[in-house]
């Protein structure tokens, strides 16, 4: 089991550029989640999905976009970026058929935008 | 809704002296709360959980936690610190109902040898 993995590790884009991160987990997880980690200021959920096929907005959304096309995959879209987009990702998985179960998180991506 | 406070930015402990790490939680029904720990330059960690039951729970590295219902608190705590325990730790609340965590802004945690 590789868990949760996350590509790219690190990425610096310029502003206005897009891209997309990766996360892929092979543990057969329904729910999966993306976090933005800043200094001081904890982890802030972007987008979640509790299937293939449904997502939703968590509490920082903006200038994000997700799909969730299999169980496996749960890719991260920016589509302008921006400097306030400078950060670490994390994307996370649990089972979610049980509601006592944890969250698995992968190593993360640092993304820096100039 | 539901919200996590760490009142702490850092807790400095000596080696081999207990260490405490604090949280308080607001929900509106019954909460569900874990300790997630993260080493630099890698990804949380999950360290325990309380869903219910025994107040005391019991987690990886010899760390536990108690749960205070009546001062919504769940401290994380363990008996003999070590300076491989140095870490930024992170509580995070899930309400009954609810699909997402909230998690604090973290403790960073320094034991000194």
């Amino acid at each position: 089991n590789a868990g949760v993995t996350q590509t790219p590790k690190f990425r610096i884009l310029k502003i206005g550029q897009s891209m997309t991160l990766q996360c892929t987990q092979d543990m057969n997880h329904n729910y999966m989640y993306w976090y933005r980690q800043d200094p001081g200021m904890g982890l802030k959920l972007i987008y979640y999905s509790v299937g293939a096929g449904i997502t939703d907005k968590g509490e920082v959304p903006n200038g994000y976009n997700v799909s969730r096309s299999t169980t496996e995959d749960f890719p991260l879209r920016l589509e302008l970026a921006a400097p306030s987009q400078t950060s670490v990702y994390f994307c996370a998985s649990r089972t979610g058929t049980d509601y006592r179960d944890e969250q698995f998180f992968g190593p993360g991506t640092r993304l820096t935008v100039l | 809704a539901q919200s996590v406070a760490q009142p702490e930015d850092q807790v400095n402990v000596a080696e081999g002296n207990p260490l405490t790490v604090k949280c308080t939680y607001s929900v509106s029904g019954n909460p569900y709360l874990f300790w997630y720990v993260q080493y630099p330059n890698r990804g949380l960690q999950f360290l325990l959980k309380y869903i219910t039951g025994d107040n005391l729970v019991k987690g990886s590295y010899g760390f536990e936690a108690e749960f205070n219902k009546s001062q919504t608190s769940f401290h994380l705590k363990k008996p003999s610190a070590l300076v491989s325990d140095s870490a930024l730790y992170f509580c995070a609340v899930r309400d009954s109902g609810y699909s997402t965590l909230t998690f604090g802004k973290g403790t960073m945690l320094l034991v000194s040898p």
